[in-house]
């Protein structure tokens, strides 16, 4: 069974940093790619990030561009996010998101269940 | 960036009814289209994908269809369990593999 679990949400001034995690389980890790997804409070889905299954190719919505890095770890089936440079509108839930294939794709057929990221002073 | 427009926004609806949610891309996406449907307080859930494909375990009154720019989520019969908000996704191309504004399907 596939499993993605996040960590690392919670609350952070605006200019502040958090680190997402993602713990996988259930499926051979290296052979797909992977994302970050958000949704703001009330609001619609955010493509935010993806990266290979190799983890040598990543690409970033513009909006996070230079502050968010997607990154991982594949001796621990782990999916990570470190943003910097926080601010109000970054706001979200933000999911972890298995996609079909290895290479940048869109399609995500396995989701966590959300964390949630609050930037306010 | 290719930009996904859904209507309507929202839709009563009553159960038993016929539903269609249209979505459209900015430019040709071939069939590379996404559906997702999202209940309040859960992750979202691939329903079709490829525009046409079901995915398994969604009930056959789900269907997808278009291609290009144009593409539609039918639900017929509508069920006590498809109340929820859905959305199209195109996966063509580079990212970022933008979502739609979403549709919520509510109950009359």
């Amino acid at each position: 069974e596939v499993q993605l679990l996040e960590s690392g949400g919670g609350s952070v001034q605006p200019g502040g940093s958090l680190r997402l995690s993602c713990a996988t389980s259930g499926f051979s890790f290296r052979s797909y790619g992977m994302a970050w997804v958000r949704q703001a409070p009330g609001k619609g889905l955010e493509w935010v990030s993806v990266i290979s299954g190799s983890g040598g190719v990543a690409e970033y919505t513009d909006s996070v561009k230079g502050r968010f890095t997607i990154s991982r770890d594949t001796s621990k089936s782990t999916l990570d996010l470190q943003m910097n440079s926080l601010r109000a509108d970054d706001t979200a839930v933000f999911y972890c998101a298995k996609l079909r294939r290895e290479a940048l794709s869109g399609t995500v057929d396995y989701w966590g269940q959300g964390t949630l990221v609050t930037v306010s002073s | 960036d290719i930009q996904m427009t859904q209507s309507p926004s929202s839709l009563s609806a009553s159960v038993g009814d016929r539903v269609s949610i249209t979505c459209r891309a900015s430019r040709s996406i071939n069939f590379y289209l996404n559906w997702y449907q999202q209940k309040p307080g859960q992750a979202p859930r691939l329903l079709i994908s490829e525009a046409t494909t079901l995915e398994s375990g969604v009930p056959p009154r789900f269907s997808g269809s278009g291609s290009g720019t144009a593409f539609t989520l039918t639900i017929n019969s509508l069920q006590p369990e498809d109340f929820a908000t859905y959305y199209c996704q195109h996966d063509y191309g580079n990212p970022p593999y933008t979502f739609g504004q979403g549709t919520k399907v509510e109950i009359k």
